[in-house]
């Protein structure tokens, strides 16, 4: 099973770039890499998806080592609108080649003023 | 494009009473899975299903349920409520059910069990 491991919780002060990384030492072959952004009483809202390298789109930037068992999900220029719950996802083939989906316990990100 | 639909969006249940959550996927996309979020157990996959069958199951008892429907609409039941069911449930839909199709989540459906 393709557990993920997130810090707890991160602060960072406005305007800064805000790298927080996800271990996944069991990621699968086939497995892709999804960060989700979730704030209160709100649905996971999705922010970007890799299976290897960097990908970028216009929130955020996915690195991906070569070995995949880790990825670093990069905000840049955090405002105090980006203090969320980040949640790292390795979606993994359940029965029948389905995915099954494991969440972790995510990052609490505090934005500071 | 409309996003994923989640009816009621809050509700209260008495224990012992049953609850059906409706879910209405993004346009297109044929599968459909469900979650249950509390502050304890964080997000737990419940189930998925595509093409009106179930292809995954979580570790919830027989009590939790869902079903699709042929125009890829979902529903779960919770039969005899307990406390503890109270949560944040969340469905989720994607194109596609294998890895790789982006997981798109609705704004939920908070169920409170007194």
């Amino acid at each position: 099973l393709a557990k993920t491991t997130q810090p707890i919780s991160m602060d960072s002060y406005e305007g800064q770039e805000v790298n927080i990384t996800c271990s996944h030492n069991n990621i699968a072959t086939n497995d892709y890499i999804t960060w989700y952004q979730q704030f209160p009483s709100q649905g996971p809202r999705f922010i970007i998806q890799g299976y290897k390298t960097k990908v970028t789109n216009e929130v955020a930037s996915l690195f991906i080592p070569a070995d995949r068992k880790s990825s670093t999900l990069s905000l840049p220029r955090v405002s105090l609108s980006d203090t969320a719950v980040y949640y790292c996802l390795v979606a993994e083939r359940g029965s029948g080649g389905y995915q099954k989906v494991t969440f972790g316990i995510g990052t609490k990100l505090q934005v500071i003023p | 494009k409309a996003g994923v639909t989640q009816t009621p969006r809050y509700l209260i249940k008495t224990r012992g009473q049953q609850v059906t959550l409706s879910c209405s996927p993004i346009s297109g996309h044929r599968s459909v899975s469900w979650y249950q979020q509390t502050p304890g157990q964080g997000l737990q996959f419940l189930f998925e299903y595509f093409s009106e069958t179930q292809r995954n199951k979580g570790n919830f008892p027989g009590r939790f349920s869902g079903r699709q429907f042929s125009n890829s609409r979902s529903e779960m039941n919770v039969s005899t409520l307990e406390l503890g069911d109270s949560a944040l449930y969340l469905c989720a839909s994607s194109l596609g059910a294998g890895s790789g199709n982006t997981i798109y989540f609705g704004e939920g459906s908070w169920l409170t069990v007194v």
